[in-house]
């Protein structure tokens, strides 16, 4: 079973909407949360990180978690074409060492 | 640029060949680590270091592969005799390791295609 699972997608929301992504993580010793930004082509991009259960907002983003049930995702509030790229949530497991575990990525279209 | 700076940008190289990339992370940065990345996945773990120190190795990394951060400050990765299956995005991340956890920044990457 792989650490991390994302919807692949693609997801497509009109321009104004909110995106929302999910992602789900098998290891309970999962300590940190992370989601990245990749454009087509392009190296990953942090946007935003989240340790504690509950909501973490940074201006149009806001990731929530769950760890109960082992759950986390990312909201977009007032998608804007700009914000069109595959997004990657990535976990890091305590006892794993330091290594990131990343799921394969959703793909989100913002439309016009 | 403070920011991960990867080089080459891009590599073509024959089968067969041996290839170098080097990482210089964040400055301040103890902890590098290397990632691959191939069309429609996920980054995929290789390698880690703190400082000099080499803590983990992903069993993906065959014996063909080596990674070496000689002096806690940039890294190289290595793949001798290079397989097209070879032929990814290698990643190269930095984070500043204070407590369990931290968040990782990545360089441009370095594409290499091996014909």
């Amino acid at each position: 079973q792989k650490e991390v699972e994302q919807n692949s997608g693609p997801l497509s929301v009109p321009e104004g909407a909110i995106a929302s992504l999910n992602c789900t993580y098998s290891d309970r010793g999962s300590q940190s949360f992370f989601w990245y930004r990749q454009y087509s082509g392009k190296s990953p991009e942090l946007i935003m990180f989240i340790y504690s259960n509950g909501d973490k907002e940074d201006g149009r983003f806001t990731a929530q978690l769950n760890k109960a049930s082992q759950y986390v995702s990312l909201l977009i509030r007032d998608s804007q074409p700009s914000d069109s790229a595959t997004y990657l949530c990535a976990v890091n497991i305590e006892n794993t060492g330091n290594q990131f575990y990343f799921g394969t990525g959703t793909s989100l279209t913002v439309i016009p | 640029d403070t920011g991960v700076s990867q080089d080459p940008r891009h590599k073509i190289t024959k089968r067969g060949q041996n290839v170098t990339f080097r990482c210089d992370p964040i400055s301040e940065h103890n902890r590098l680590y290397w990632y691959r990345q191939t069309l429609g996945q996920g980054p995929e773990f290789l390698t880690y270091f703190q400082n000099e120190a080499q803590l983990e190795k992903s069993r993906l990394l065959s014996d063909r592969f080596s990674a070496e951060r000689p002096k806690g400050s940039f890294s190289t990765l290595e793949i001798q005799r290079t397989e097209q299956g070879d032929s990814a995005m290698y990643l190269c991340a930095s984070s500043l390791g204070q407590g369990r956890w931290t968040e990782a920044f990545f360089g441009q990457g370095t594409r290499l295609t091996v014909v």
